[in-house]
Protein backbone atom coordinates (compact mmCIF):
# COMPACT_ATOMS: atom_id res chain seq x y z
CA UNK A 1 0.00 0.00 0.00
CA UNK A 2 2.55 2.49 -1.38
CA UNK A 3 1.81 6.03 -0.65
CA UNK A 4 2.95 9.11 -2.60
CA UNK A 5 6.34 9.14 -3.37
CA UNK A 6 8.65 11.73 -4.45
CA UNK A 7 12.39 11.59 -5.45
CA UNK A 8 14.76 12.90 -4.90
CA UNK A 9 14.15 13.59 -1.12
CA UNK A 10 16.97 16.56 -0.85
CA UNK A 11 18.65 17.93 -3.90
CA UNK A 12 21.60 20.88 -4.16
CA UNK A 13 21.22 23.19 -7.39
CA UNK A 14 23.64 25.68 -7.90
CA UNK A 15 22.09 28.86 -9.40
CA UNK A 16 21.37 28.37 -13.42
CA UNK A 17 20.82 25.12 -13.07
CA UNK A 18 17.49 23.29 -13.75
CA UNK A 19 15.75 21.22 -10.85
CA UNK A 20 13.60 18.07 -11.67
CA UNK A 21 11.44 17.08 -9.12
CA UNK A 22 9.09 14.06 -9.28
CA UNK A 23 6.13 12.29 -8.23
CA UNK A 24 4.42 9.12 -8.23
CA UNK A 25 0.84 9.27 -7.11
CA UNK A 26 -1.15 6.78 -4.91
CA UNK A 27 -2.11 3.72 -6.69
CA UNK A 28 -5.46 4.45 -8.20
CA UNK A 29 -4.97 8.48 -8.09
CA UNK A 30 -5.12 10.22 -11.41
CA UNK A 31 -5.36 13.68 -9.56
CA UNK A 32 -2.26 15.45 -8.88
CA UNK A 33 -1.42 18.70 -7.12
CA UNK A 34 1.93 20.28 -5.98
CA UNK A 35 2.70 22.77 -3.62
CA UNK A 36 5.65 24.44 -1.85
CA UNK A 37 6.51 25.53 1.04
CA UNK A 38 8.55 28.10 2.44
CA UNK A 39 9.95 27.46 6.35
CA UNK A 40 7.82 28.24 8.84
CA UNK A 41 4.77 28.95 6.85
CA UNK A 42 1.97 26.28 5.00
CA UNK A 43 1.89 25.34 1.59
CA UNK A 44 1.25 26.82 -1.46
CA UNK A 45 -0.77 25.45 -4.18
CA UNK A 46 0.97 25.55 -7.26
CA UNK A 47 -0.68 23.70 -9.80
CA UNK A 48 -2.90 20.68 -10.14
CA UNK A 49 -2.78 18.00 -12.90
CA UNK A 50 -4.57 14.78 -14.35
CA UNK A 51 -2.49 12.52 -16.82
CA UNK A 52 -1.50 14.31 -19.90
CA UNK A 53 -3.19 17.62 -18.90
CA UNK A 54 -2.54 20.87 -16.53
CA UNK A 55 -6.00 21.56 -14.95
CA UNK A 56 -4.96 24.73 -13.03
CA UNK A 57 -1.91 26.15 -12.72
CA UNK A 58 -2.74 29.44 -11.25
CA UNK A 59 0.24 28.97 -8.79
CA UNK A 60 2.65 28.51 -10.76
CA UNK A 61 5.28 31.49 -11.30
CA UNK A 62 5.02 32.86 -14.92
CA UNK A 63 8.65 32.02 -16.19
CA UNK A 64 11.04 29.28 -15.53
CA UNK A 65 8.73 26.49 -13.96
CA UNK A 66 6.40 23.83 -15.56
CA UNK A 67 4.77 20.58 -14.90
CA UNK A 68 3.62 17.97 -16.82
CA UNK A 69 1.99 14.09 -15.86
CA UNK A 70 2.69 12.02 -19.11
CA UNK A 71 0.43 9.17 -19.55
CA UNK A 72 3.14 6.64 -18.48
CA UNK A 73 5.37 7.57 -15.43
CA UNK A 74 5.53 9.98 -13.02
CA UNK A 75 4.30 13.78 -12.64
CA UNK A 76 7.84 16.24 -13.07
CA UNK A 77 7.51 19.75 -11.61
CA UNK A 78 10.52 21.38 -13.34
CA UNK A 79 12.32 24.20 -12.08
CA UNK A 80 14.63 26.27 -15.27
CA UNK A 81 17.73 28.68 -14.22
CA UNK A 82 17.48 28.41 -10.28
CA UNK A 83 17.43 30.75 -7.72
CA UNK A 84 18.30 31.45 -4.54
CA UNK A 85 14.82 32.08 -3.89
CA UNK A 86 13.46 28.99 -4.87
CA UNK A 87 14.73 26.88 -2.41
CA UNK A 88 11.78 25.69 -0.31
CA UNK A 89 10.13 21.67 0.36
CA UNK A 90 8.42 21.16 -2.69
CA UNK A 91 5.34 18.72 -2.06
CA UNK A 92 3.24 16.60 -4.03
CA UNK A 93 -0.14 15.40 -3.11
CA UNK A 94 -2.27 12.65 -5.07
CA UNK A 95 -6.47 12.09 -4.96
CA UNK A 96 -8.67 9.71 -6.49
CA UNK A 97 -11.24 12.45 -7.70
CA UNK A 98 -10.98 16.33 -7.47
CA UNK A 99 -12.28 17.84 -4.18
CA UNK A 100 -11.77 14.47 -1.90
CA UNK A 101 -8.52 13.92 0.20
CA UNK A 102 -5.18 14.99 -0.91
CA UNK A 103 -2.48 12.68 0.64
CA UNK A 104 1.02 13.80 0.68
CA UNK A 105 4.44 12.71 -0.44
CA UNK A 106 7.10 13.33 1.65
CA UNK A 107 8.52 15.92 -0.30
CA UNK A 108 11.63 17.06 -2.20
CA UNK A 109 13.62 19.97 -0.30
CA UNK A 110 15.37 22.07 -2.85
CA UNK A 111 18.17 23.93 -1.53
CA UNK A 112 19.80 26.94 -4.59
CA UNK A 113 23.72 27.63 -3.44
CA UNK B 1 19.84 43.78 6.56
CA UNK B 2 17.91 42.58 9.59
CA UNK B 3 15.91 39.46 8.67
CA UNK B 4 12.61 38.83 10.07
CA UNK B 5 11.20 35.13 9.84
CA UNK B 6 7.65 34.14 10.81
CA UNK B 7 7.13 32.27 14.07
CA UNK B 8 4.37 29.97 14.23
CA UNK B 9 1.67 30.10 17.24
CA UNK B 10 2.38 27.69 19.48
CA UNK B 11 0.69 25.39 22.24
CA UNK B 12 2.62 23.32 24.83
CA UNK B 13 0.00 20.81 26.49
CA UNK B 14 0.88 18.40 29.34
CA UNK B 15 0.94 14.68 28.49
CA UNK B 16 -2.70 13.38 28.97
CA UNK B 17 -4.35 16.40 28.82
CA UNK B 18 -6.55 17.36 25.86
CA UNK B 19 -5.47 19.94 23.05
CA UNK B 20 -7.41 22.27 21.09
CA UNK B 21 -6.22 23.82 18.08
CA UNK B 22 -8.17 26.89 16.08
CA UNK B 23 -8.27 27.91 12.70
CA UNK B 24 -9.87 30.85 10.96
CA UNK B 25 -10.76 30.32 7.46
CA UNK B 26 -11.42 32.97 5.22
CA UNK B 27 -14.16 31.93 2.45
CA UNK B 28 -17.30 31.71 3.60
CA UNK B 29 -17.39 29.79 0.07
CA UNK B 30 -15.29 26.86 1.53
CA UNK B 31 -17.33 23.62 1.57
CA UNK B 32 -14.48 21.54 2.74
CA UNK B 33 -11.93 21.36 5.47
CA UNK B 34 -9.23 19.19 6.46
CA UNK B 35 -6.85 18.90 9.36
CA UNK B 36 -3.36 17.80 8.53
CA UNK B 37 -0.39 17.10 10.83
CA UNK B 38 3.21 17.55 9.81
CA UNK B 39 6.10 16.60 11.70
CA UNK B 40 9.58 18.12 10.90
CA UNK B 41 11.22 16.85 8.05
CA UNK B 42 7.71 15.17 7.00
CA UNK B 43 5.09 15.66 4.09
CA UNK B 44 1.25 17.03 5.67
CA UNK B 45 -0.28 13.57 6.97
CA UNK B 46 -4.03 13.72 6.59
CA UNK B 47 -5.81 13.56 10.08
CA UNK B 48 -9.27 14.13 9.80
CA UNK B 49 -12.00 16.65 7.37
CA UNK B 50 -15.31 17.43 7.92
CA UNK B 51 -17.66 19.26 4.69
CA UNK B 52 -19.85 22.01 5.61
CA UNK B 53 -22.90 20.13 5.67
CA UNK B 54 -21.47 19.29 9.13
CA UNK B 55 -20.89 20.79 12.51
CA UNK B 56 -18.47 17.83 14.19
CA UNK B 57 -17.17 14.95 12.93
CA UNK B 58 -15.12 12.25 15.44
CA UNK B 59 -12.24 10.01 14.32
CA UNK B 60 -10.58 8.25 17.00
CA UNK B 61 -8.80 10.39 19.76
CA UNK B 62 -9.25 13.52 17.49
CA UNK B 63 -12.58 15.86 17.08
CA UNK B 64 -13.17 18.69 14.37
CA UNK B 65 -16.04 21.32 14.90
CA UNK B 66 -16.83 23.68 12.52
CA UNK B 67 -18.88 26.73 12.96
CA UNK B 68 -20.13 28.17 9.59
CA UNK B 69 -21.12 31.68 11.37
CA UNK B 70 -18.01 32.29 12.30
CA UNK B 71 -15.33 30.51 9.95
CA UNK B 72 -13.72 28.91 12.40
CA UNK B 73 -12.52 25.34 12.74
CA UNK B 74 -11.09 24.07 15.48
CA UNK B 75 -9.57 20.28 15.93
CA UNK B 76 -9.54 18.57 19.74
CA UNK B 77 -7.25 15.81 20.30
CA UNK B 78 -7.77 13.68 23.40
CA UNK B 79 -4.97 12.36 25.96
CA UNK B 80 -2.66 14.49 24.01
CA UNK B 81 0.71 11.78 23.39
CA UNK B 82 4.19 12.26 23.24
CA UNK B 83 3.84 11.54 19.28
CA UNK B 84 0.98 14.64 18.47
CA UNK B 85 4.21 17.02 19.05
CA UNK B 86 4.32 18.20 15.37
CA UNK B 87 3.03 20.95 13.50
CA UNK B 88 -1.03 21.35 12.83
CA UNK B 89 -2.07 22.65 9.43
CA UNK B 90 -6.04 23.25 8.87
CA UNK B 91 -6.78 23.53 4.74
CA UNK B 92 -9.72 24.66 2.97
CA UNK B 93 -10.74 23.80 -0.33
CA UNK B 94 -13.55 26.45 -1.80
CA UNK B 95 -16.08 25.40 -4.06
CA UNK B 96 -15.15 24.29 -7.67
CA UNK B 97 -11.09 24.69 -7.00
CA UNK B 98 -9.47 21.68 -6.47
CA UNK B 99 -6.34 23.28 -4.34
CA UNK B 100 -6.45 23.33 -0.81
CA UNK B 101 -5.64 26.33 0.75
CA UNK B 102 -3.43 26.04 3.83
CA UNK B 103 -3.56 28.54 7.99
CA UNK B 104 -0.25 29.37 8.65
CA UNK B 105 -0.10 26.51 11.66
CA UNK B 106 0.25 26.00 15.08
CA UNK B 107 3.06 24.03 16.69
CA UNK B 108 1.60 22.03 19.55
CA UNK B 109 4.63 20.74 21.72
CA UNK B 110 3.76 17.89 24.31
CA UNK B 111 5.44 18.18 27.83
CA UNK B 112 6.50 14.95 29.42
Amino acid sequence: NAGVMQNPRHLVRRRGQEARLRCSPMKGHSHVYWYRQLPEEGLKFMVYLQKENIIDESGMPKERFSAEFPKEGPSILRIQQVVRGDSAAYFCASSSVPQETQYFGPGTRLLVL
Amino acid sequence: GESVGLHLPTLSVQEGDNSIINCAYSNSASDYFIWYKQESGKGPQFIIDIRSNMDKRQGQRVTVLLNKTVKHLSLQIAATQPGDSAVYFCAENKGSARQLTFGSGTQLTVLP
